[in-house]
């Protein structure tokens, strides 16, 4: 069975720096997505940012970038230019490529993630 | 505008009744999803349906039920049998091309 790992339950970081929140996952398939999703204080989710396994590259959306390590297992979210709104929830999801009738994601736990003036 | 809609966003019942909670989409997706959200458990999966008229247990679906009649509709019924009901529930839809979730902004739930 897939896991999906958040080591860190809070994390606070500084206006217009940088932070990086981690995320570990154990799955036997090859051929899956990951996500990260912000939830803010008004507790509406947000699809941040997506990666495909089979891409090396990392995927990057404007200040949101990831670190794809697939042998390591690990997807990292960097966020720049930290700003107020950025403060929220983010979880880190798993989901496999070719689950036929059993498309589900397979979440982490959350990084409460403070932004402070 | 397409979009997930979760009514009503607060809800109140009484110990031992039944309470519908309604999520609806016109997003033309597939698939639906029902979590359950409490504080330091983050979303757990409790009904999902990859096509009308059929759908699946998740992690936690004792206690609840659900239907899948239409294909923008997915009702999530939380019976008297959910030992501890009072949590914050999301809806999700899912497109099968993009493969990522699009979420309602939720129901709390709260039993009296």
């Amino acid at each position: 069975a897939q896991t999906v790992t958040q080591s860190q339950p809070e994390m606070s970081v500084q206006e217009a720096e940088t932070v990086t929140l981690s995320c570990t996952y154990d799955t036997s398939e090859n051929n899956y997505y990951l996500f990260w999703y912000k939830q803010p204080p008004s507790r509406q989710m947000i699809l941040v940012i997506r990666q495909e396994a089979y891409k090396q590259q990392n995927a990057t959306e404007n200040r949101f970038s990831v670190n794809f390590q697939k042998a390591a297992k690990s997807f990292s979210l960097k966020i720049s230019d930290s700003q107020l709104g950025d403060t929220a929830m983010y979880f880190c999801a798993f989901m496999r490529t070719n689950a036929g009738n059993n498309r589900k994601l397979i979440w982490g736990l959350g990084t409460s993630l403070a932004v402070n003036p | 505008d397409g979009g997930i809609t979760q009514s009503p966003k607060y809800l109140f019942r009484k110990e031992g009744q039944n309470v519908t909670l309604s999520c609806e989409q016109n997003l033309n997706h597939d698939a639906m999803y029902w979590y359950r959200q409490d504080p330091g458990q983050g979303l757990r999966l409790i009904y999902y349906s990859q096509i009308v008229n059929d759908f699946q247990k998740g992690d936690i679906a004792e206690g609840y039920s659900v239907s899948r009649e239409k294909k923008e509709s997915f009702p999530l019924t939380v019976t008297s049998a959910q030992k501890n009901p009072t949590a914050f529930y999301l809806c999700a839809s899912m497109s099968g091309g993009l493969n990522e979730q699009f979420f309602g902004p939720g129901t709390r739930l709260t039993v009296l």
